[in-house]
């Protein structure tokens, strides 16, 4: 266990559904992020929140949505989806936005939609 | 724009056995770190090792080393007497030493057999 805790651990939605993923972090951090790991390709950081304002949209469909309530949770929030967006959602924290620290993760959450 | 590239998709080892997975990146930047990061089947991924640019000498964790070529821009890992828990997908990953930012590889899946 990293101390980040995601879910669930497995979603599957229709593309008219509307669902969230939930992310809570018991590190302390300051900072947290949303990635989707896509087969195949690289991790692709979606968005950056630190001290709870958002700091990186990485030119993200507005289908999916974030919200960070406090520095501890992390939410996603999904609607309309399209099957391309099926991927596994990472959640990951720090104990600050800077360079060389540690990222701690979660476990993912795998989606599907269909 | 940086890029980490892992030209090994898959690889294999046999338990207590030495095995190297290439990385090696793109950076017009002096100052950087390199991390390597283990997602085992429980998706949750781990920071394994980690190397700051500017320090010459390799990093070393228990049975984890790296192979810091700064000149080629190479960061490969070492897994020394590997266990069959060494299963996993491995990603390198760059940050760039003015941002948080991590670009990740697309990953190496190793298997560790009996």
């Amino acid at each position: 266990e990293t101390g980040v805790t995601q879910t669930p651990r497995h979603l599957v939605m229709g593309m008219t559904n509307k669902k969230s993923l939930k992310c809570e972090q018991h590190l302390g951090h300051n900072a947290m992020y949303w990635y989707k790991q896509s087969a195949k390709k690289p991790l692709e950081l979606m968005f950056v929140y630190n001290f709870k304002e958002q700091t990186e949209n990485n030119s993200v469909p507005s289908r999916f949505s974030p919200e960070c309530p406090n520095s501890s949770h992390l939410f996603l929030h999904l609607h309309t989806l399209q099957p391309e967006d099926s991927a596994l959602y990472l959640c990951a924290s720090s104990q600050e936005l800077t360079m060389n620290t540690e990222a701690f993760f979660g476990q993912g959450t795998r989606l599907t939609v269909v | 724009a940086q890029t980490v590239t892992q030209s090994q998709p898959e690889m294999s080892v046999q338990e207590a056995e030495t095995v190297t997975l290439s990385c090696t990146y793109d950076t017009s930047e002096s100052n950087y770190y390199l991390f390597w990061y283990k997602q085992p089947p429980s998706r949750q991924m781990i920071l394994v090792i980690r190397q700051e640019a500017y320090k010459q000498q390799n990093a070393t964790e228990n049975r984890f080393s790296v192979n810091f070529q700064k000149a080629a821009k190479s960061f490969s890992l070492k897994i020394s007497d590997s266990q069959l828990g060494d299963t996993a997908m491995y990603f390198c990953a760059y940050q760039r030493g003015s941002n948080y930012k991590l670009t990740f590889g697309k990953g190496t899946l190793l298997t560790v057999n009996p």
